[in-house]
């Protein structure tokens, strides 16, 4: 079974400021990896799939790379709607990895 | 746009089946996979599994045992069924539409969870 797992557990940063997300796999996904936002009491949302891909309507600050077992997701000038929680997935057994929690400095 | 809705019993309980239903409109159910994703309060998503229009089914193996997923396209929709339910079982529950995208070349495939409903909390307790 592919384990995923997101680093840090919750990241720090002021609004307009660069976040730099990392997720990693126990084993290569290739580039079958997908990042969602979710904010509080609301269902996921889709940014990135394909490992870099966005989603359609998602804002250019969100950008993703990697492939195999390493992963980034990077917002490059966070807005106060940008903070949320991340996840990623991989899509070769769909398992979650457990999220990071980007919150205001 | 394709909208998705969960419905069923928000309270069931112990060592009872958990049933819900999903409903797709704005588009047809055919020709995809539907997810069944579930998050207890306060802590991350774990994905159960999915289900093909044709019926076909992949789960997760922690919950395999338990799990039965189907799909009724004359209605579009598709169901979830969890047995031997116990606290643990609580959580918000969502479905979700897994999208495919064309890629470079001649790929052809997932893309995540690009559609969701906006959840159901199910409460398992006597």
């Amino acid at each position: 079974e592919i384990v995923m797992t997101q680093s840090p557990a919750t990241l720090s940063v002021s609004p307009g400021e660069r976040a730099t997300l990392s997720c990693r796999a126990s084993q290569s996904v290739s580039s079958n990896l997908a990042w969602y936002q979710q904010k509080p009491g609301q269902a996921p949302r889709l940014l990135i799939y394909g490992a870099s891909t966005r989603a359609t309507g998602i804002p250019a600050r969100f950008s993703g790379s990697g492939s195999g077992t390493e992963f980034t997701l990077t917002i490059s000038s966070l807005q106060s709607e940008d903070f949320a929680v991340y996840y990623c997935q991989q899509y070769n057994n769909w398992l979650f990895g457990p999220g990071t929690k980007v919150d205001i400095k | 746009q394709v909208q998705l809705q969960e419905s069923g019993p928000g309270l069931v309980k112990p060592s009872e089946t958990l049933s819900l239903t999903c409903t797709v409109s704005g588009g047809s159910i055919s020709s995809y996979y539907w997810s069944w994703i579930r998050q207890p309060a306060g802590k991350g998503l774990e994905w159960i599994g999915r289900i093909y229009t044709s019926g076909s089914t992949n789960y997760n193996p922690s919950l395999k045992s338990r799990v039965t997923m189907s799909v009724d396209t004359s209605k579009n929709q598709f169901s979830l069924k969890l047995s031997s339910v116990t606290a643990a079982d609580t959580a918000v529950y969502y479905c979700a539409r897994v999208g495919y995208y064309y890629g470079s070349g001649s790929y052809y495939g997932p893309m995540g969870m690009d559609v969701w409903g906006q959840g159901t909390t199910v409460t398992v307790s006597s």
